[in-house]
């Protein structure tokens, strides 16, 4: 069935490091969501990425969709102690059914040391 | 809007009981969704209606989950018998499309004994 990887599963990085987390997945994709969950707290949407190539930036945080719509990352520029969570990607594709569905990754938990 | 809205937000039952969950969406949403949340699996997509009627429930478990939604304002998913393996963050989401962002309600928290 469909998947998508999410790779790393778990970054813990010092106040002020970069942070990357790649996804991909074993079809192509109609778009891709990125969500936030904050300890204990619910996902939040933070964007959606549907162009081939495309790449979105949200003050420190940059978000890119690959060629072949298979693979995207987020990166987050100096982290800051407000990063902390767990950063999920949701890929959009169509099963074979024929029913479209999102997709999550199993996200990755970012832990910043102040 | 209040945003979805799930209750109860905290669930503690024995085995064998039956558990109900409930959901309210974001009005005019058209879209809901079921997920369940574990450590080990991470967050799953359930079931998902578009309308009120269940359009993907591959993701179901097994026939003891059970989902319904009755009118566009209120969901339920149903477990019977309940099983110490299904102790999980339950989570609601509704979006006005299949593409669009998904909002969240707060979960609910379930443990079987």
């Amino acid at each position: 069935g469909q998947q998508v990887m999410q790779i790393p599963q778990y970054q813990h990085v010092q106040e002020g490091e970069d942070f990357t987390t790649y996804c991909n997945s074993s079809t192509t994709l109609s778009n891709i969501q990125w969500y936030k969950q904050r300890p204990g707290g619910h996902p939040v949407f933070l964007i959606q990425l549907v162009k081939s190539g495309e790449v979105k930036k949200q003050k420190r945080l940059t978000f890119q969709f690959g060629e072949a719509k298979k693979n995207s990352s987020l990166h987050i520029t100096a982290t800051q102690t407000t990063d902390v969570g767990t950063y999920f990607c949701a890929g959009l594709s169509r099963s074979q059914g024929g029913s479209e569905k999102l997709v999550f990754g199993k996200g990755t938990k970012l832990t910043v040391n102040p | 809007d209040a945003g979805v809205i799930q209750s109860p937000r905290h669930e503690v039952t024995e085995m064998g009981q039956e558990v109900t969950l409930r959901c309210k969406p974001i009005s005019g949403h058209d879209y809901l969704f079921w997920y369940r949340q574990t450590m080990m699996r991470g967050l799953e997509l359930l079931i998902y209606f578009n309308n009120n009627v269940p359009i993907d429930d591959s993701g179901m478990p097994e026939d003891r989950f059970s989902a319904k939604m009755p009118n566009a304002s209120f969901s339920t998913l149903k477990i019977q018998p309940s099983e110490p393996r299904d102790s999980a963050v339950y989570f609601c989401a509704s979006s006005p499309g299949l593409g669009y962002e998904q909002y969240f309600g707060p979960g609910t928290r379930l443990t079987v004994t």
